[in-house]
């Protein structure tokens, strides 16, 4: 089944302790991006890729990192996780052409 | 960052009933896609409808379908015979080809539209 796969689905944590979301993708999709979302801010891209080793800032990078080591692997990394990072966060994949996103199943993260 | 707007922060309908959730843009680009997103409370994104911007003709998908106004930035979506299960919320959004335009292919989201259908 064609998917994109994150986890965890839920995480709670508490402020500074580094933390990894893992996102992957079964259909050799080029782009991959991380967005979060807030309650009356709709989505808000984090980062987004192109391709194997080409990552750029969305609108909201401040806090986080990623990687794109592999083409089906876009992991979504906080270095030290305050409480404003608190979010439901959605990792996406699409085609070069652009047909819509396909979206994560989302990780509710929880920074005491 | 392109903007995209969605002014409905709620709305609702009746069962068997017809509603029209509305979205514009900002953009000076001439080639984009438009796309409708629904999130039930399940939370998982599910794409209802897209639309080629160089396309006159408004995309359908079965009940659902767009009012695509390429002059006013405009593209609203019609949900025809609303059902219990359309109750979700509702996204805009927006993008350019990846190889063109100043936003290279990335998706801009609508703060959304809360739709509640009423048995």
């Amino acid at each position: 089944e064609a998917q994109v796969t994150q986890n965890p689905r839920y995480l709670i944590t508490v402020t500074g302790k580094k933390l990894t979301v893992t996102c992957s993708q079964n259909m050799n999709h080029e782009y991959m991006s991380w967005y979060r979302q807030d309650p009356g801010l709709g989505l808000r891209q984090i980062y987004y890729s192109m391709n194997v080793e080409v990552t750029d800032k969305g609108d909201v990078p401040e806090g986080y990192k990623v990687s794109r080591k592999e083409k089906r692997n876009f992991p979504l990394i906080l270095e030290s996780p305050s409480p404003n990072q608190t979010s439901l966060y959605f990792c996406a994949s699409s085609p070069l052409k652009p047909y819509g996103y396909t979206f994560g199943s989302g990780t509710r993260l929880t920074v005491v | 960052a392109q903007t995209v707007t969605q002014s409905q922060p709620e709305m609702s309908v009746q069962e068997a009933e017809t509603v029209t959730l509305s979205c514009t843009y900002d953009t000076s680009e001439s080639d984009y896609y438009l796309f409708w997103y629904k999130q039930p409370p399940s939370r998982q994104m599910i794409l209802v409808i897209r639309q080629e911007a160089y396309k006159q003709q408004n995309a359908t998908e079965n009940r659902f379908s767009v009012n695509f106004q390429k002059a006013a930035k405009s593209f609203s979506l019609k949900i025809s015979d609303s059902q219990l299960g359309d109750a979700a919320m509702y996204f805009c959004a927006y993008r350019t080809p990846y190889d063109r335009g100043s936003t290279l292919g990335r998706l801009y989201f609508g703060r959304g539209t809360q739709l509640t259908v009423w048995p």
